[in-house]
C-alpha cells in the first residue's frame, strides 16, 4: 500500500520563474493538503483539496495555487518565484473526516 | 504565524535516557497530533490524542494533554540513537489544516 508520493525530490529555480510540484495520495485518501517548511521551521499550512476544489487556505499570496484531479492526485503552481520561496513543500493526504494524516517525503525547493 | 512553541528547543540525551518535549498552543482544539522529521524530509506521524483524552500510550511514547493549560507533552522513555530527529506538535482545531509548533531537535548520543 503507497504512501503519500511527491515529485520531483529537489528542484532548482531562477527568480520569477513558474514551478509545479506534484502529489499523489496514499490509497483510499480523499484529501490533499500542501505545507511549506522553511529552513528551521515548522510547517505552515498553504491549502487543502477535497472534491476538486479549494476547501480552506492558509495566508499565502494568490501566486500559490493548487489543483486537485478526478483520481485525487495534486498540483502545487507557485508563479513568479521569489528568493524567500525556497523551501520544503510537504504534501499530506488525509480521509475528509479528519484525523491523522500521512505526509510525503517533500519537495525541496531552491529558487537563485 | 505558528499556533505554539516547542520547548526546549533542542536536547541532547545519552542513549537510554527518557527525552521530555512540550508543546503549548493557543485556542480551543479538537486533537493534537505529534511527529518526527529526520533530517528535513517527510514528518511521520508519531501519536493523536484527542481534546477530551488525558493521557496516551504507544510503544515508547507516551502522550498527555492538558486542555486547561493548553498544553502537551511527548515522553520517549528508553531513548535509542535512531530517535534523534525533529519533533513537532500540531494541533487540529477542525479548520481543515494542522497548525505546527517550530519543532525541539533530539539528539541521542550512543
Amino acid at each position: 500500500d503507497a504512501g503519500v508520493t511527491q515529485s520531483p525530490t529537489h528542484l532548482i529555480k531562477t527568480r520569477g520563474q513558474q514551478v509545479t510540484l506534484r502529489c499523489s495520495p496514499k490509497s483510499g485518501h480523499d484529501t490533499v493538503s500542501w505545507y511549506q517548511q522553511a529552513l528551521g521551521q515548522g510547517p505552515q499550512f498553504i491549502f487543502q483539496y477535497y472534491e476538486e476544489e479549494e476547501r480552506q487556505r492558509g495566508n499565502f499570496p494568490d501566486r500559490f495555487s493548487g489543483h486537485q484531479f478526478p483520481n485525487y492526485s495534486s498540483e502545487l503552481n507557485v508563479n513568479a518565484l521569489l528568493l524567500g520561496d525556497s523551501a520544503l513543500y510537504l504534501c499530506a493526504s488525509s480521509l475528509t473526516r479528519g484525523g491523522r494524516y500521512t505526509f510525503g517525503s517533500g519537495t525541496r525547493l531552491t529558487v537563485v | 504565524s505558528q499556533q505554539g512553541e516547542e520547548d526546549p528547543q533542542a536536547l541532547s540525551i545519552q542513549e537510554g535516557e527518557n527525552a521530555t518535549m512540550n508543546c503549548s498552543y493557543k485556542t480551543s482544539i479538537n486533537n493534537l497530533q505529534w511527529y518526527r522529521q529526520n533530517s528535513g524530509r517527510g514528518l511521520v506521524h508519531l501519536i493523536l490524542i484527542r481534546s477530551n483524552e488525558r493521557e496516551k500510550h504507544s510503544g515508547r511514547l507516551r502522550v498527555t494533554l492538558d486542555t486547561s493549560k493548553k498544553s502537551s507533552s511527548l515522553l520517549i522513555t528508553a531513548s535509542r540513537a535512531a530517535d534523534t530527529a525533529s519533533y513537532f506538535c500540531a494541533t487540529d482545531a477542525g479548520g481543515n489544516k494542522l497548525v505546527f509548533g517550530a519543532g525541539t531537535i533530539l539528539r541521542v548520543k550512543s
